[in-house]
């Protein structure tokens, strides 16, 4: 079955920019749309990105997607780190056997 | 206003079976591709089921294949997750959501408990 992969922590200053990884199993990241999902503690998660790069509106463009087929990830960047970026990020993707929802084990962002 | 709200969660004994809803509105319901995500008490996201959106194709995590069965009735602009044999793993919250929208609901507490 394919898996997401990511980081289990990363952590940055205010300002500074960072990015989280979410690194495909077999075949190609770049079958599929990639999602990228926030999540603050207590709360229900919410799409900061869809179709590998896309914005919903009301997220700031300091948050963008890309996807790297030469390493089969793909990678949500923030940059201008806030204190309100921190929570977890989730990857999301397909499982083109079976036509399945997949998600990577969640990055914990720290700032500070 | 897009909207899901999710109800139908509770309290079940293990073997037990329950049924999630999740009203749509804001938003064309009929156009889009459903899912139901879960979360376990301080863990990470689980996809669980996916219909497509005229309901003729449907999709399971392995965890929950021949006792879940997602469905929905496009003219109640209405998602469900009927959900039996549930197991004390199952203990999650539920979410409802649409990675194109993109939409999220709230989510409904489950709890498989004797």
């Amino acid at each position: 079955n394919f898996m997401l992969t990511q980081p289990h922590s990363v952590s940055e200053s205010p300002g500074k920019t960072v990015t989280i990884s979410c690194t495909g199993s077999s075949g190609s990241i770049a079958s599929n749309y990639v999602q990228w999902y926030q999540q603050r503690p207590g709360s229900a998660p919410t799409t900061v990105i869809y179709e590998d790069n896309q914005r919903p509106s009301g997220v700031p463009d300091r948050f963008s997607g890309s996807i790297d087929s030469s390493s089969n990830s793909a990678s949500l960047t923030i940059s201008g780190l806030k204190t309100e970026d921190e929570a977890d990020y989730y990857c999301q993707s397909y499982d083109s056997s079976n036509h399945g929802g997949v998600f990577g084990g969640g990055t914990k962002l720290t700032v500070l | 206003e897009v909207q899901l709200v999710e109800s139908g969660g509770g309290l079940v004994q293990p073997g037990g079976s329950l049924r999630l809803s999740c009203a749509a509105s804001g938003f064309t319901f009929s156009s889009y591709w459903m899912h139901w995500v879960r979360q376990a008490p301080g863990k990470g996201l689980v996809w669980v089921s996916r219909i497509n959106s005229d309901g003729s194709s449907t999709s399971y995590a392995d965890s929950v294949k021949g006792r879940f069965t997602i469905s929905r009735d496009n003219a109640k602009n209405t998602l469900y997750l009927q959900m039996n044999s549930l197991r004390a793993e199952d203990t999650a919250v539920y979410y409802c959501f649409s990675p194109f929208g993109p939409f999220w609901g709230q989510g409904t507490l489950v709890t498989v408990s004797s």
